[in-house]
């Protein structure tokens, strides 16, 4: 079964900072790949997605994430941290066909003034 | 205009009782979702239905019972609800079971008493 990553539990960084989240999945077939985030007391919104094409993914915010389909990851990065970016990240797979989203255990970003 | 919405927002209750969360989207999205966030922010698939049928159905207790009377209402009633059915239920939609973003509601946040 599908399984996903994401080794930064908690990180901290002051404002305009450079941010990289990781995240790897275990499934070696075709994947489909998002980011979503949680801003505090509120629902998941989508950050950005890979289905194909360009691995280099640019979504919404200033985000960018990069498929490395060599190394199962899917980092989302971004190059100035704002205060208003303090959430929890979630990276989420899933493989091609009625298969369910598999999400990670989610990133807590606290930036700081 | 709120694209996926839950009823309620909140909700306690004691031990051994019967509660129903609802979900409406008016994405006109063939493909809903429940999902179950613990207390450390793990987010798992619960079922999927797509056009009205069950699609995913993970390993969740029958005292949960999905009903989704049309294709945009998908609703989720608990059965003799236990200390550990506290969570965040959040309710989902996609255009199509796969290779589609998923649009999150805002959450139920049931506490067992």
């Amino acid at each position: 079964a599908q399984s996903v990553s994401q080794h930064n539990h908690h990180v901290i960084l002051s404002e305009a900072a450079s941010l990289e989240l990781g995240c790897n999945y275990s499934y070696g077939g075709t994947v489909n790949l998002f980011w979503y985030v949680q801003y505090p007391g509120q629902h998941l919104q989508l950050l950005l997605k890979y289905f194909s094409g360009d691995p280099l993914v640019k979504g919404i915010k200033g985000f960018e994430a990069e498929f490395i389909k060599s190394k199962f990851s899917f980092n989302l990065r971004k190059p100035s941290v704002q205060w208003s970016d303090t959430a929890e990240y979630f990276c989420a797979v899933n493989d091609r066909g009625n298969t369910p989203l598999v999400f990670g255990k989610g990133t807590r970003l606290s930036v700081i003034a | 205009d709120t694209a996926v919405s839950q009823t309620p927002k909140y909700l306690v209750t004691q031990m051994g009782n019967d509660k129903s969360i609802k979900c409406e989207q008016n994405l006109g999205h063939d493909t809903m979702y429940w999902y179950k966030q613990d207390s450390k922010k793990f987010l798992k698939i619960m079922f999927s239905y797509n056009n009205k049928e069950l699609i995913i159905n993970e390993t969740v207790p029958n005292r949960f019972s999905p009903k989704s009377p049309d294709k945009a209402h998908l609703n989720l009633h608990i059965n003799s609800l236990e200390l550990g059915d506290s969570a965040v239920y959040f309710c989902a939609s996609s255009q199509a079971p796969s290779n589609s973003e998923q649009f999150f509601g805002p959450g139920t946040r049931l506490t067992v008493l």
